[in-house]
C-alpha cells in the first residue's frame, strides 16, 4: 500500500512534443505529490509539487494533474525541449506524522531535437 | 544560500573496508535523509535525522548506519562493503518541521566497491 508506481521506465519524444508520465499510489492518507528532475551528475531537484485540493497545477510548461478518485497523477512537459532530458521521479508522502516520500522507480525521458 | 554539499564525490573502497560519507545541509535545514541509487533501482531510502534523532528508516542492512550532529551535519557509515553496495549516495536536506516540504539534494558521492 505504500507504492508508488511510475510509468514508462523511459521515455523518446521529439522537441515540440508533449511529454506525459504517470504515476499511480494506493495509500489515501498521501496528500504530497512532487516530481522530481535529475540530470546526469547532479542530485534530483523539485520541478513541481501538488497537494490534493487542486486537480491541476501549472509551473511554464510544466503541468501535474491530478486525479484523487483514480489514484494517479501525471506530469506532462509542453512544447518538450532537448534541455529537458532527464530522469523524471514522482514521490508521495502523507499522514500526518509521515514526513517520509515514497518515491516512483523514475523514468528516463529523452527529448529528439 | 550554499546548497547541500557531500563529500567526497567519489571514492573507491576494497570489500569488507568501511566507508565513511557526510552531509552538509543548507544551513538552518533540520532534516537530512539519505539515498542510495542505483541504476535501474531508483532512489531507495536509507535513513532521516531531525534533530540529531533519526525519525525514519528504510530496509537496508545494519552494517548501513548514520548520524547527525548538533550542526545538522550528517554522516553515514557502511561498514564490512560488499560489491553491491557500489552505488550513487544522495543526501537530502529541508527545514523538517512539517510534511510534504522540498527536499534538496547534494550531488551525491559516487562509491565504487571493488
Amino acid at each position: 500500500q505504500q507504492q508508488v508506481k511510475q510509468s514508462p521506465q523511459s521515455l523518446i519524444v521529439q522537441k515540440g512534443g508533449i511529454s506525459i508520465i504517470n504515476c499511480a499510489y494506493e495509500n489515501t492518507a498521501f496528500d504530497y505529490f512532487p516530481w522530481y528532475q535529475q540530470f546526469p551528475g547532479k542530485g534530483p531537484a523539485l520541478l513541481i509539487a501538488i497537494r490534493p485540493d487542486v486537480s491541476e497545477k501549472k509551473e511554464g510548461r510544466f503541468t501535474i494533474s491530478f486525479n484523487k478518485s483514480a489514484k494517479q497523477f501525471s506530469l506532462h512537459i509542453m512544447d518538450s525541449q532537448p534541455g529537458d532530458s532527464a530522469t523524471y521521479f514522482c514521490a508521495a508522502s502523507g499522514g500526518r506524522s509521515n514526513y517520509q516520500l515514497i518515491w516512483g522507480a523514475g523514468t528516463k525521458l529523452i527529448i529528439k531535437p | 544560500k550554499a546548497g547541500v554539499t557531500q563529500t567526497p564525490r567519489y571514492l573507491i573502497k576494497t570489500r569488507g573496508q568501511q566507508v565513511t560519507l557526510s552531509c552538509s545541509p543548507i544551513s538552518g535545514h533540520r532534516s537530512v535523509s539519505w539515498y542510495q541509487q542505483t541504476p535501474g533501482q531508483g532512489l531507495q531510502f536509507l535513513f532521516e535525522y531531525f534533530s540529531e534523532t533519526q525519525r525514519n528508516k528504510g530496509n537496508f542492512p545494519g552494517r548501513f548506519s548514520g548520524r547527525q550532529f548538533s550542526n545538522s551535519r550528517s554522516e553515514m557509515n557502511v561498514s564490512t562493503l560488499e560489491l553491491g553496495d557500489s552505488a550513487l549516495y544522495l543526501c537530502a536536506s529541508s527545514l523538517g518541521s512539517t510534511a510534504g516540504g522540498p527536499l534538496h539534494f547534494g550531488n551525491g558521492t559516487r562509491l565504487t566497491v571493488t
